[in-house]
């Protein structure tokens, strides 16, 4: 199984704040990577599909890089609503996994 | 409007038979650029995708679950079945299913239900 590791696995902010979140996967994965953004008691929410490609209705202040083993999600101007956990999720090699999780918290 | 309901008992006993039901609506199962995902989520953890199926019945398990998951769908009901097999108190989790969309030639979840909370205690 592909593992996909977060780093960091929680992070303090401000509102205003860049925040980048990493992930990195055990073997390459070319660009099958995503990213979701979860607030406590909803499910997920798709940010960004194919490591950087934005989701409809997703505001532009999200945005995701990387190839290979190596990805990046990036948050410009961290506004209240952003404050969730993140997950980046492998999906080309099968079983699919997703990554343990950065909570980003004020 | 696309939206997945989960639906199914939230309190099973040790042993038993786990029995989901994911109705879709705002597209059909039978669309070749659609499938759907059950992943679920323990308590404070993360993530674990368990199984999907695409329109032309295809599917694909956890490998650490495979022996005990069975995923199966009724287009003419615009639902998907996931069971899984003599479950454990570990298995206790919100359970989503979720849309798989073709983006560019690969499948990923756009959209998700609510979720359900499933606990397994005797």
């Amino acid at each position: 199984d592909i593992q996909m590791t977060q780093s960091p696995s929680s992070l303090s902010a401000s509102v205003g704040d860049r925040v980048t979140i990493t992930c990195r996967a055990s073997q390459g994965i070319s660009d099958y990577l995503a990213w979701f953004q979860q607030k406590p008691g909803k499910a997920p929410k798709l940010l960004i599909y194919a490591a950087s490609s934005l989701q409809s209705d997703v505001p532009s202040k999200f945005s995701g890089s990387g190839s290979g083993t190596d990805f990046t999600l990036t948050i410009n101007g961290l506004q209240p609503e952003d404050f969730a956990t993140y997950y980046c999720h492998q999906y080309t090699n099968y079983p699919w996994t997703f990554g343990q999780g950065t909570k980003v918290e004020i | 409007q696309v939206t997945l309901k989960e639906s199914g008992p939230v309190l099973v006993k040790p042993t038993e038979t786990l029995t989901l039901t994911c109705t879709v609506s705002g597209f059909s199962l039978s669309n070749a650029r659609v499938g759907v995902s059950w992943i679920r989520q323990p308590p404070g953890k993360a993530l674990e995708w368990l199984a999907h199926i695409f329109s032309n019945d295809a599917k694909s398990y956890s490998t650490s679950l495979k022996s005990r998951l069975t995923i199966s769908k009724d287009t003419s009901k615009s639902q998907v079945i996931l069971t899984m097999t003599n479950v454990d108190p570990v298995d206790t989790a919100t359970y989503y299913c979720a849309r798989l969309y073709d983006f560019w030639g690969a499948y990923v979840e756009d959209y998700w239900g609510q979720g359900i909370l499933v606990t397994v205690s005797s």
